[in-house]
């Protein structure tokens, strides 16, 4: 059973152009957190959210958790190409593991 | 402060050969994880540690050993390698629900 589901898959875009990728389960979690890997490198974490709404921004990027904590989304805003990665969410219940999704691959073209 | 890091970043075994993959951290964490990530398939947790001194399985434990020799260190040891063992290994460590990730161990069985 896959708990936390992510779409798309995989995205392809222009530089410059809007995106929104989403993070979604049946499951209610006391926390979520987005990842940013690279090629060849471990997953980096961007931002931590915990409350139903909550709203985050980290520059270009906005993090939604939704109000009954059950999913998410990432909107990336005139996206670069130093965006290009593969977006996972992680999903906390309380104080055991996390739990991954497969995560977006993102691809921005210059 | 080098965070997490693994040893070897690459290694190619035979059917049946085994090998330890090394993890150590230097922040003073407690908690530590080892993971796998295969295509498709996002990241798994083999085994954690969530102190010096215990281990508990993962969503994938069979074919795997762990050993957490000390507060830094938490090596993954694979007795008889078999080829659905190839994957990209990441060990992690844990501060307060964040994650930090190492660079990777690229593991390959023929």
């Amino acid at each position: 059973t896959q708990l936390l589901e992510q779409s798309p898959q995989f995205l392809s875009i222009q530089e410059g152009e809007n995106l929104t990728v989403y993070c979604n389960s049946s499951s209610v979690f006391s926390s979520l957190q987005w990842y940013r890997q690279e090629p060849g490198e471990g997953p980096v974490l961007l931002v931590t959210v915990v409350t139903g709404g909550e709203v985050k921004k980290l520059k270009r990027l906005t993090f939604q958790f939704g109000d009954a904590r059950k999913d998410s989304s990432l909107h990336i805003t005139a996206a670069q190409p130093g965006d290009t990665g593969l977006y996972l969410c992680a999903g906390a219940k309380g104080y055991s593991t996390l739990t991954f999704g497969k995560g977006t691959m993102l691809l921005v073209s210059p | 402060n080098a965070g997490v890091t693994q040893t070897p970043k690459f290694q190619v075994l035979k059917t049946g050969q085994s090998m330890t993959l090394q993890c150590a951290q230097d922040m003073n964490h407690n908690s530590m994880y080892w993971y796998r990530q295969d295509p498709g398939m996002g990241l798994r947790l083999i085994y954690y540690s969530a102190s010096e001194g215990t281990t508990d399985k993962g969503e994938v434990p069979n074919g795997y050993n762990v050993s957490r020799l000390n507060k830094r260190e938490f090596s993954l040891r694979l007795e008889s390698a078999a080829p659905s063992q190839t994957s990209v290994y990441f060990c992690a460590s844990d501060l307060g629900g964040r994650e930090y990730f190492g660079p990777g161990t690229r593991l390959t069985v023929t």
